[in-house]
């Protein structure tokens, strides 16, 4: 069975501060990694994704990525309380027949003004 | 633009009724997607469809019957549903079926089963 574990928080940050989010996952075989923004009611809006080793960083956020120890984060810098939202981790699996995206459980991120 | 639209917006059915979600891109994408999400939990894969062919049919009931008219129709046929089928109803669509393409969400359609 290939997972994608988060921790559930809620994390609560204060307006400003840097938003750190977790993720591991269990297939080593894995190329492709996504954060995903879900705001209550609504659907999963793309953040950032992630291929290589090291950093990418995109405007506040920045997303790592180390295969080695199977492990992806996303950082946002300066939160702001509209960053309030679940955030999904996904990883791209590969099989003969086809790409399945697959979700970790998702971290609710609460920023207080 | 990285447009998917879905219809209906909400959908409210009976155990015996027969429904279908619609779902269109215009990006020429060539891989489309059902996920079903209940609340609280993330999205779960139900279909893949790869070139206008299904792919994946992540073990769903067949009350749930998807439908790829063409390259940038996706249709979900609902039959008999139970009411633990509520929930929300993303539609996705990807340029192909790679493992580095990302997928890109329409707004859903919430259905309500009673």
């Amino acid at each position: 069975q290939k997972e994608v574990e988060q921790n559930s928080g809620p994390l609560s940050v204060p307006e400003g501060a840097i938003a750190s989010l977790n993720c591991t996952y269990s297939d080593r075989g894995s190329q492709s990694f996504f954060w995903y923004r879900q705001y209550s009611g609504k659907s999963p809006e793309l953040i950032m994704s992630i291929y290589s080793n090291g950093d990418k960083e995109d405007g506040r956020f920045t997303a790592q990525l180390n295969k080695a120890s199977q492990y992806v984060s996303l950082l946002i810098r300066d939160s702001q309380p509209s960053d309030s939202a679940t955030y999904l981790c996904a990883v791209n699996l590969l099989n003969q027949a086809g790409t399945a995206l697959i979700f970790g459980k998702g971290t609710t991120l609460s920023v207080s003004s | 633009d990285t447009e998917v639209t879905q219809t209906p917006k909400h959908l409210v059915m009976g155990m015996t009724n027969k429904k279908s979600l619609k779902c269109e891109q215009h990006m020429g994408h060539r891989a489309m997607y059902w996920y079903k999400q209940k609340a609280k939990k993330p999205p779960e894969l139900m279909f893949v469809y790869s070139y206008e062919k299904l792919s994946i049919n992540e073990s769903v009931p067949s009350r749930f019957s998807p439908e790829c008219p063409n390259s940038s129709l996706l249709n979900l046929h609902l039959h008999a549903l139970q009411p633990e089928d509520s929930a929300l109803y993303l539609c996705a669509s990807s340029q192909a079926p790679r493992q580095e393409e990302t997928q890109y969400f329409g707004p859903g359609t919430r259905l309500l089963v009673l």
